[in-house]
């Protein structure tokens, strides 16, 4: 597709299931972020994929969340036994490059929003 | 690490009149700036940046911003506020050291009264 899709857009929940997030990023961005957006606060950075380098996870907030990115592509964010503070929208956005070349502008997807009950 | 404040969660303008929206970052270098914008029910996308050269940036939709080091602000304006320019704005900011990791703002949700 044209721009990054992302799957589920509504999500809801209960607490302490296991939820699955899908990104699908723009053909050939080699860099790849998860932020996560609650109410009436900016955008927490949870991780970023950059082609075969290893991921920088430093800002997934607990071992219950985890994220891979298969074949350099497509990204699933996994959060498991879901809280109520969970509840937010789970934004994707891709880049054409990383690292030295990055050039600030990344491409959002438009969120799954997660509510867990 | 990277702090950003914008100054009010929410702006009200009139059709027409000046929009004025406030970004104060913190660091002692300054880094690469940002304002995305975000349209109902709409991913955030690039207005505008600043990275080197120039320090009055130009974006779409008639916005524009000025990087002032002294002040540690970059404040995004419109001379005239149109009803499409209801949106949320975030301010951005990254290290100049190669760092990938934007750091948002709060955001300043913006409407427009006829």
């Amino acid at each position: 597709g044209a721009g990054v899709s992302q799957s589920p857009s509504n999500k809801v929940t209960e607490k302490g299931k296991d939820v699955e997030l899908r990104c699908d990023p723009i053909s050939g961005h080699t860099a790849l972020y998860w932020y996560r957006q609650s109410l009436g606060q900016g955008l927490e950075f949870l991780i970023y994929f950059q082609g075969n380098s290893a991921p920088d996870k430093s800002g997934l907030p607990s071992d219950r969340f985890s994220a891979e990115r298969t074949g350099g592509s497509v990204s699933t964010l996994t959060i498991q036994r879901t809280q109520q503070e969970d509840s937010a929208v789970y934004l994707c956005a891709s880049s054409l490059h990383g690292g030295a070349k990055f050039a600030g502008e990344l491409f959002f997807g438009e969120g799954s929003r997660l509510t867990v009950l | 690490a990277q702090s950003v404040t914008q100054l009010g969660s929410h702006v009200s303008v009139s059709e027409g009149a000046l929009v004025l929206l406030r970004c104060n970052y913190s660091s002692s270098v300054p880094p690469y700036l940002f304002w995305y914008v975000q349209y109902p029910n709409q991913g955030l996308q690039l207005l505008l940046k600043y990275t080197t050269g120039a320090t009055l940036v130009k974006g779409i939709n008639g916005f524009e911003a000025e990087f002032k080091k002294s002040e540690t602000s970059f404040h995004l304006t419109k001379p005239s506020a149109h009803m499409s320019d209801a949106a949320e704005y975030f301010c951005a900011v990254t290290p100049r050291s190669n760092d990938y990791k934007l750091s948002f703002g709060a955001g300043t949700t913006v409407t427009v009264r006829a």
